[in-house]
């Protein structure tokens, strides 16, 4: 079993809609969570990061963290074409010094205007 | 934030040659990470490089594969050595120090071997 589980998609809606992107994971010492966005032929781009369960908001974007079913969420609202990327979500443990990052598979997101 | 810039971009190599990748960031980081982003996989990081120490590797990583260079707090190299077909992949610089340990990262080098 995969320590970080993300649906790879492609996950395709219409200008407007609200996605949901969802990761799942198993090591229960994950405390730091990110949700990462990636364009086409470019690096990862930190969106969002949280270290405790509830919820964060940012403008469009709302990151979700439930530590009690290991669940993690990115909400977008009012999706745009330019949100049209791969999203991966990544974590890590607190336990002091370097800590390794643990990444999703990335869902690849279609935004159709 | 910094900005991290790698080169080359990209590059189409013969099979058992050699290609350094270079890893630029705009300020000094504590520490820089390479990763490898094959199609459909996640990130696999291949070393945690620190200035003035040897990388750190992972599992499946060897120093005589990827030879990796740290000379000081901006910069660092990463080589795919004898590279095979196999190793055509799209390598990426990482760079952080804080709570948000790899915060960044350079644009990628798309390898392609042949």
């Amino acid at each position: 079993q995969k320590e970080v589980e993300q649906d790879p998609g492609p996950l395709s809606v219409p200008e407007g809609a609200i996605v949901s992107l969802n990761c799942t994971y198993s090591n229960s010492a994950f405390q730091y969570f990110m949700w990462y966005r990636q364009y086409s032929r470019k690096g990862p781009e930190l969106l969002m990061y949280t270290y405790s369960s509830g919820n964060k908001e940012d403008g469009r974007f709302t990151a979700q963290v439930d530590k009690s079913s290991k669940y993690i969420s990115l909400f977008i609202r009012d999706s745009q074409p330019s949100d049209s990327a791969t999203y991966l979500c990544a974590m890590r443990t607190n336990s002091g010094g370097y800590q390794k990052v643990t990444f999703g598979t990335g869902t690849k997101l279609q935004v159709i205007p | 934030s910094a900005v991290i810039s790698q080169k080359p971009s990209r590059d189409i190599c013969q099979r058992g040659t050699s290609l350094t990748i270079q890893c630029q960031v705009d300020s000094q980081v504590t520490m820089m990470f390479w990763y490898r982003q094959q199609p459909g996989q996640s990130l696999t990081l291949i070393a945690t490089a620190n200035q003035g120490s040897e990388a750190t590797y992972e599992s499946g990583f060897v120093i005589d594969k990827f030879p990796i260079s740290r000379p000081n707090l901006t910069f660092s190299t990463l080589t795919v050595s004898n590279m095979s077909p196999e190793d055509s992949s799209i390598y990426l610089c990482s760079a952080g120090g804080g709570p948000n340990t790899e915060a960044f990262f350079g644009q990628g080098t798309r390898l392609t071997v042949v």
